[in-house]
């Protein structure tokens, strides 16, 4: 049984370009949460997708976007990328339902240069 | 607004000995409480989870953790500190209703022979 899965690992960019980050999530689960952790801090919550919709946005600008598949999986889009979006991106999964744990990808370690 | 209070950034344990890794929270409502914890250039793993009932939750790899209403609390111990559980240690909190998991700053745990 295949856990949460990310792609790439590892991603260089320059201020102002745009990035694509991807998750599957763990079978069995349909909702998907990104979080950004930088470095040295706890991981900060950007977004949640539950039915191809986004259920719930944390404090981060527009330039973070996002959407879910019909299969579930996710793509986290950041646009104008700035030297302070560099940070371990971190996918999880989980079930729909309200008392349910998420599980954590390895995550996407992006740096902006 | 939700929040978490881990008061010690570092924990130092002999290996053998007991150790607490302490946690605080706010949130509106009755909390659900996690603990994960996170080898270096990896994802958070899922230790534990209070949502109802006994205020004492047994997790993975022999951690336990003791949910504590009136000091608003959930402070995760393991009886016997191994060489294998250095790592980063996160307590997170989330209301209920579907809201967005709010993590710590993290612990760091370290275990001298």
């Amino acid at each position: 049984d295949a856990g949460v899965t990310q792609s790439p690992t590892h991603l260089i960019k320059t201020r102002g370009q745009q990035v694509t980050l991807r998750c599957s999530p763990k079978s069995g689960h349909d909702t998907v949460s990104w979080y950004q952790q930088a470095l040295g801090q706890g991981p900060q919550f950007i977004f949640q997708y539950y039915e191809e919709e986004e259920r719930q946005r944390g404090n981060f600008p527009d330039r973070f976007s996002g959407h879910q598949f019909p299969n579930y999986s996710s793509e986290l889009n950041v646009n104008a990328l700035l030297l302070g979006d560099s940070a371990l991106y971190l996918c999880a999964s989980s079930l729909g339902t309200d008392q349910e744990t998420q599980y954590f990808g390895p995550g996407t370690r992006l740096l902006v240069l | 607004a939700q929040s978490v209070a881990q008061p010690e950034d570092q924990v130092n344990v002999a290996e053998g000995n007991p150790l607490t890794v302490k946690c605080t929270y706010s949130v509106s409502g009755n909390p659900y409480l996690f603990w994960y914890v996170q080898y270096p250039n990896r994802g958070l793993q899922f230790l534990l989870k209070y949502i109802t009932g006994d205020n004492l939750v047994k997790g993975s790899y022999g951690f336990e953790a003791e949910f504590n209403k009136s000091q608003t609390s959930f402070h995760l111990k393991k009886p016997s500190a191994l060489v294998s559980d250095p790592a980063l240690y996160f307590c997170a909190v989330r209301g209920t209703g579907f809201q967005k998991l709010v993590f710590g700053t993290g612990t760091r745990l370290l275990v001298s022979p």
